[in-house]
């Protein structure tokens, strides 16, 4: 199975900062990427797919980027309603994996 | 509006099968190249993708979980159900089912949208 691994494991940053996650994949999967966006309790949502394609509804501030084996999920200018935890997924391979996840919190 | 429900028992004993049922709405399981999937996180940990199925009935499971699980559909209810047998404490967990939506590129696989709500669901004695 491809393995896919986030950096960092928790990013502490603050509202209005400039936020980088990146996600790598153990062999290339093109742009067969997605990122999901988890509050605690709750189900993952829908951000980003095939790389940098924004799900409809989601705010402008985050961005998609990347092929092959390297992928980054930005959020331009953080809100208050962004501190969760970040996951990419890819869907290259018949047998789906994720990433280990990325906790955004508060500085 | 798309939506999706598990349902199922909070609790099994170990050794015991889990069945669980994903029903859903706003979408037909016969819509052309359109799956659900099943996902599951153990408490504080990642995401693992279990399995899904198409609406042509096409399977796919995770490969570590293969021999336990068993994905099928009832179109006419709009109900997914996954047994997995033998289950043991590690598989506690919130066990999620989604819209798989279809890679154009890649068949068989796709990204999720969106999800249910979750179910916990407890192994112990």
């Amino acid at each position: 199975d491809i393995q896919m691994t986030q950096s960092p494991s928790t990013l502490s940053a603050s509202v209005g900062d400039r936020v980088t996650i990146t996600c790598r994949a153990s062999q290339s999967i093109s742009s067969w990427l997605a990122w999901y966006q988890q509050k605690p309790g709750k189900a993952p949502k829908l951000l980003i797919y095939k790389a940098s394609s924004l799900e409809s509804g989601v705010p402008s501030r985050f961005s998609g980027s990347g092929s092959g084996t390297e992928f980054t999920l930005t959020i331009s200018s953080l809100q208050p309603d962004d501190f969760a935890t970040y996951y990419c997924q890819q869907y290259n391979s018949y047998f789906i994996t994720f990433g280990q996840g990325t906790r955004l919190e508060i500085k | 509006q798309v939506t999706l429900k598990e349902s199922g028992p909070v609790l099994v004993k170990p050794t015991e099968t889990l069945t669980l049922t994903c029903t859903v709405s706003g979408f037909s399981l016969s819509n052309a190249r359109m799956g659900v999937s099943w996902i599951r996180q153990p408490p504080g940990k990642a995401l693992e993708w279990l399995a899904h199925i198409f609406s042509n009935d096409e399977k796919s499971y995770s490969t570590s979980l293969k021999s336990r699980l068993t994905i099928s559909k009832d179109t006419s209810k709009s109900q997914v159900v996954l047994t997995m047998t033998n289950m043991d404490p590690v598989d506690t967990a919130t066990y999620y089912c989604a819209r798989l939506l279809p890679s154009v590129a890649v068949a068989g696989t796709g990204w999720f949208d969106p999800w249910g709500q979750g179910t916990l669901v407890t192994v112990s004695s």
